[in-house]
């Protein structure tokens, strides 16, 4: 089956920074590669998503870039702000069901 | 619209006692999936279903059943919980399977002592 891997675990960056989360998967047919956001006490939200036949993809501050070769894929925050700080994970879909990466923990400091 | 609804917010049990818990959605979706969710492991998927009257395991289904009688509506049950059981539960509901946004319930805090 699918096995996401999710580092770091835990990222502090000084507000006004770039952030980068990066994540493998080991299933070849995966083809669907979402992001989430969970703020603390809250339930994860979808924040961009990215397919197999697309490269990179861009939303305001954020973008998430796929390399399907090396399988990884990447989610940049540019110009963080202390509203994106949360627990962000990825997930990887192989057209069976989702499976996430363990999670990454973002502080932004002011 | 009230997106994906889980029953109930918090629950304390007792190790061996049982119980149910509700997950409703209001966005006509076919697929509904029951993950569990502990520090630094993520969300693991429990069981699955691909429409009304289906169920699928997932990662870690042990312990736990599912039904699915009506389409909106997607039951976790736990027949005699043990402590392992103690995690935050979120129930989550996707249009077309896992190629299209997962919406997820507001999750459901369990204790078993």
């Amino acid at each position: 089956g699918e096995n996401v891997e999710q580092h770091p675990s835990t990222l502090s960056v000084q507000e006004g920074d770039s952030a980068v989360i990066k994540c493998t998967y080991s299933d070849s047919a995966s083809n669907y590669f979402p992001w989430y956001k969970q703020e603390l006490g809250k339930r994860p939200q979808l924040i961009i998503d990215i397919r197999s036949n697309v490269g990179e993809k861009k939303d305001q501050r954020i973008a998430v870039t796929l390399n399907k070769t090396a399988k990884h894929f990447s989610l940049h925050i540019t110009e963080t702000q202390p509203e994106d700080s949360a627990v962000y994970f990825c997930a990887a879909s192989n057209g069976q069901n989702f499976v996430f990466g363990p999670g990454t923990r973002l502080s932004v400091l002011p | 619209n009230a997106g994906v609804t889980q029953t109930p917010k918090f629950r304390v049990l007792k190790t061996g006692q049982s119980m149910t818990l509700l997950c409703a959605q209001d966005m006509n979706h076919e697929y509904m999936y029951w993950y569990r969710q502990d520090p630094g492991m993520g969300l693991r998927l429990i069981h699955y279903s691909v429409g009304e009257g289906t169920t699928a395991k997932g990662e870690v289904p042990d312990g736990y059943n599912v039904s699915r009688l009506k389409k909106q509506n997607f039951l976790l049950g736990l027949e005699s919980a043990a402590p392992s059981q103690t995690s935050v539960y979120f129930c989550a509901s996707s249009p077309q399977g896992p190629y299209t946004e997962a919406f997820f319930g507001q999750g459901t805090r369990l204790t078993v002592v």
